[in-house]
């Protein structure tokens, strides 16, 4: 069975600082993909990046990027320069053929 | 292009009742995807179709439950003698059937189901 943890549940930061979202996950798959969801409070689900495992390359998407460390099923989001509407529950998720496997979610605030 | 929307967003039934949700998906994706989302949970998958075909389904998905894409377009989610339990916000999601971004899923609001 393939699981997905998010070891952090809250995390805060300062505006314009950055923070680090901790994943880690366990899949027998040799290829798959690996995403980071933003949920804003009582709104839809975002795509934030996504990872392809056979890429050793770390994604970047303007403030965000990823740390991916395949050996040790590691995925770790960074946000840089932290504004306030990045204050969301962040899901990591991991493919399992098409159906995607989530995290339980890390609240992340944003402070003035 | 306008997202992916559901109906209704919000659904509040008493025990027993049947239920029904609805999805429109994005209008180029072939792919049809349910989720359910507890408090303080993420999303947890229930069931996958490619246009009409429904392809996966969770062992979430107890007899109670049915889904239907009928002509590979919208779908719909039916709760046949609601619980408590499935007090739940259901989620669905979209993606291309090819292409590097066939992965990539794509959200609708949700609908917020209480059972009373």
């Amino acid at each position: 069975a393939q699981t997905v943890t998010q070891s952090q549940p809250e995390m805060s930061v300062q505006e314009a600082e950055t923070v680090t979202l901790s994943c880690t996950y366990d899949t027998s798959e040799s290829d798959y993909y690996l995403f980071w969801y933003k949920q804003p409070p009582s709104r839809q689900m975002i795509l934030v990046i996504r990872q392809e495992a056979y890429k050793q390359q770390n994604a970047t998407e303007n403030r965000f990027s990823v740390n991916f460390q395949k050996a040790a099923k590691s995925f770790s989001l960074k946000i840089s320069d932290s504004q306030l509407g990045d204050a969301a529950m962040y899901f990591c998720a991991v493919n399992s053929g098409y159906a995607l496997n989530f995290g339980k979610g890390t609240s992340l605030l944003v402070t003035p | 292009d306008t997202g992916v929307s559901q109906n209704p967003r919000h659904k509040i039934t008493k025990r027993g009742q049947n239920v029904t949700f609805r999805c429109d998906p994005i209008s180029e994706h072939n792919r049809l995807y349910w989720y359910r989302q507890t408090l303080g949970q993420g999303p947890e998958f229930l069931t996958y179709f490619q246009n009409e075909a429904q392809l996966e389904k969770s062992r979430l998905l107890s007899d109670r439950f049915s889904a239907e894409r009928p002509k590979g377009s919208f779908s719909t989610l039916e709760i046949q003698r609601t619980e408590q339990g499935d007090s739940a916000m259901y989620l669905c999601a979209s993606s291309l059937e090819e292409g590097p971004t066939s992965y990539e899923q794509y959200f609708g609001p949700g609908t917020r189901l209480t059972v009373t």
